[in-house]
């Protein structure tokens, strides 16, 4: 069961400009959201995490926003650099729980 | 900055043989956990590990699985007979006291079973 998805495989976006990379859920119980970055033969990167209780958390170049009621939230990122492409993972928690529910990820290149 | 650590990078075993993967979590965090990505698939769930005890496991953790924490630094998955579909990358994570859900990776490690 896919609880989280992501449905663009891929992303291409020019230097400088915003990469906008999307996530739907379909567990209400989920609490917490969390992206990843993942580079080939690494382990995930810890990006940014919003809580439920929140619509907008923002890091440097980073904000994730998150739309309860359409159980959608989205990563920005601006401006993009060549030293962003990699896979972008969208993960959830519940608070009573322990496992993150990772989506399949977005390959994200960022063109000169 | 801190970081979680895994040995070895890549093991190569005959399937039916026991593995154990190692890992050695944040220094100051509280909960530690193992997850595996099979080749094209998505990052999945193992068990997570709290005050010396599993507090969560998914139903891929069966009997053919164990954690332990030895001692106060290492934390290790045990394969007890590797079947061919066990073949993935295995990564350790943990998380800090307060924030249990920001869970920090470590590198993983590649599992093949021939």
């Amino acid at each position: 069961d896919q609880q989280v998805k992501q449905n663009s495989p891929s992303l291409s976006v020019q230097e400088g400009r915003i990469s906008i990379l999307n996530c739907d859920y379909t567990n209400s119980m989920f609490d917490y959201f969390l992206w990843y970055k993942k580079y080939p033969a690494e382990g995930p990167t810890f990006l940014i995490s919003i809580s439920s209780i929140k619509d907008k958390n923002e890091d440097g170049r980073f904000t994730v926003f998150l739309n309860k009621s359409a159980k959608h939230l989205s990563l920005h990122i601006v401006p993009s650099q060549p030293g962003d492409s990699a896979v972008y993972f969208c993960a959830a928690t519940p608070n009573s729980g322990y496992a993150l529910n990772f989506g399949k990820g977005t390959s994200l290149l960022v063109t000169p | 900055e801190p970081e979680v650590t895994q040995t070895p990078s890549h093991q190569v075993t005959q399937m039916g043989q026991e593995v154990i993967l190692r890992c050695v979590p944040i220094s100051n965090h509280l909960y530690f956990y193992w997850y595996r990505q099979i080749l094209g698939q998505k990052v999945e769930f193992l068990v997570s590990f709290y005050n010396n005890e599993i507090s969560e496991k998914s139903e891929i953790f069966d009997d053919q699985f164990s954690v332990e924490r030895p001692d106060g630094s290492n934390f290790t998955l045990k394969i007890r007979s590797t079947k061919l579909e066990d073949s993935a990358m295995y990564f350790c994570a943990s998380s800090p006291r307060g924030r249990r859900y920001e869970q920090y990776f470590g590198p993983g490690t590649r599992l093949t079973v021939t």
